[in-house]
């Protein structure tokens, strides 16, 4: 069955650092890979998307690359900031296409 | 535009009671998702909703029900709550993204409900 690994470790960095989260998943070849911000006692707020044909997105300071040989999308945070804290979820959409795969999510801690 | 909407935020239950959690969306969407959420399980798919008068089995369905009377509308319905249904529950619905010729979908999630049964 699909599967969606993200580091069950929280991330933390320094102000200013980027911030580097990984997402892998196997036994699949989704068209598009989505990413996600959860803050605490709020629902996840969809980010960014990718395409399997697009190797990396970016937005604003945000970046997202896709590598389906590898099967992994890294999310990229520049210049992180304190309210850059947060957990990021990592989506894919199920063979089908009408439901959304999530994985568990990594947790950030940005320090000032 | 409210968006998801949920009802209620909290609440507490006992053991053998039910209830119901109502969601809302106004953005006309169709397809509509009820999840729950544990400590390092990430998020897990309940029942969905392919459009008014459908529902589905997710991944964890067993002691749930649901309804899609109006389109607008997703209820997730406890018969008889169970410890093990503690859990913090959210509801989404799913737009459309088309760019470039392509189509893709991003989940738009209500504020969550916080439910412990004790």
């Amino acid at each position: 069955s699909q599967k969606i690994e993200q580091n069950s470790e929280a991330l933390n960095i320094q102000e200013g650092k980027t911030a580097t989260l990984t997402c892998n998943y196997t036994n699949y070849s989704p068209a598009y890979l989505q990413w996600y911000r959860q803050d605490p006692g709020r629902g996840p707020v969809f980010l960014l998307l990718i395409r399997e044909n697009e190797k990396e997105k970016r937005k604003e300071r945000l970046k997202v690359t896709f590598d389906t040989t590898l099967k992994q999308s890294l999310f990229h945070i520049t210049a992180s900031q304190p309210a850059d804290s947060a957990t990021y979820l990592c989506a894919l959409p199920n063979t089908g296409g009408f439901k959304t795969i999530f994985g568990a999510g990594t947790r950030l801690f940005v320090k000032a | 535009n409210a968006g998801v909407t949920q009802t209620p935020k909290f609440r507490v239950l006992k053991t053998g009671q039910s209830m119901t959690l109502l969601c809302a969306q106004d953005m006309n969407h169709e397809y509509m998702y009820w999840y729950r959420q544990d400590p390092g399980m990430g998020l897990r798919l309940i029942h969905y909703s392919v459009g008014e008068g459908t529902t589905a089995k997710g991944e964890v369905p067993d002691g749930y029900n649901v309804s899609r009377l109006k389109k607008q509308n997703f209820l997730l319905g406890l018969e008889s709550a169970a410890p093990s249904q503690t859990s913090v529950y959210f509801c989404a619905s799913r737009g459309v993204i088309r760019t470039s010729g392509s189509t893709s979908y991003e989940q738009y999630f209500g504020p969550g409900t916080r439910l412990t049964v004790t």
